[in-house]
């Protein structure tokens, strides 16, 4: 079955800390992975694609992930983290076969402290 | 600027009552969908359309229904059938053009659904 699977339910960072946010997924074919921030009470905005090739991958707000196969995983990094990251994250998976439907993990939520 | 408006923002629905939540993109996109959205269980798919009068139930469809009758607009009503309504609903769509979905999906500001 696909899942995505986000371990963590909330995380503390102080401001200027490095973030990690993981993500692990499960899906029978090559996957596509998305991350999405979501502020209090909006929309989700994309912070970042992966479908093929280089395995590190840049988004915006100065994120990046990294798609590792042997381990199911992508995780979202930060090298330094400002309190406008404060949000909730959400990885995704999909892929072309699965009729246009996005798989969405749990969400974690970041909080920056001062 | 294109994008994809949801309305209400906040929305109330009485017991036994039906309510009908807004999504309308100006993206010219094929594909559109409807989430909820609870605290701490992500979001979740009620139903999804890949073309104009065609849509198919996700994984929470009892108590919702759909219609896709212009390709920019997608409402949601929450039918008296749907016991616990409560919740935050988000409206995305996909230029999915063959129905790939290796594109990311654009959101809208979402409506929050409370019982009165």
């Amino acid at each position: 079955a696909q899942s995505v699977t986000q371990p963590d339910i909330h995380i503390t960072v102080s401001e200027g800390a490095s973030l990690e946010l993981r993500c692990n997924y499960s899906y029978g074919a090559t996957p596509y992975l998305f991350w999405y921030v979501q502020s209090p009470g909006q929309g989700l905005q994309l912070l970042l694609k992966y479908f093929s090739g280089d395995t590190l991958v840049q988004g915006i707000k100065g994120f990046e992930a990294e798609f590792k196969r042997s381990q199911s995983s992508f995780n979202l990094r930060k090298p330094s983290v400002h309190w406008s990251d404060a949000a909730e994250y959400f990885c995704a998976v999909g892929g072309y076969s699965s009729a246009s439907k996005i798989i969405f993990g749990s969400g974690t939520r970041l909080s920056i402290r001062p | 600027d294109g994008g994809i408006t949801q309305s209400p923002k906040y929305l109330f629905r009485k017991e036994g009552q039906n309510v009908t939540l807004s999504c309308e993109q100006n993206l010219n996109h094929d594909a559109m969908y409807w989430y909820r959205q609870d605290p701490g269980q992500g979001l979740r798919l009620i139903y999804y359309s890949q073309i104009v009068n065609d849509f198919q139930k996700g994984d929470i469809a009892e108590g919702y229904s759909v219609s896709r009758e212009k390709k920019e607009s997608f409402p949601l009503t929450v039918t008296s059938a749907q016991k616990n309504p409560t919740a935050f609903y988000l409206c995305a769509s996909i230029d999915s053009g063959q129905g790939a979905s290796d594109q990311p999906q654009h959101f809208g500001d979402g409506t929050r659904l409370s019982i009165l």
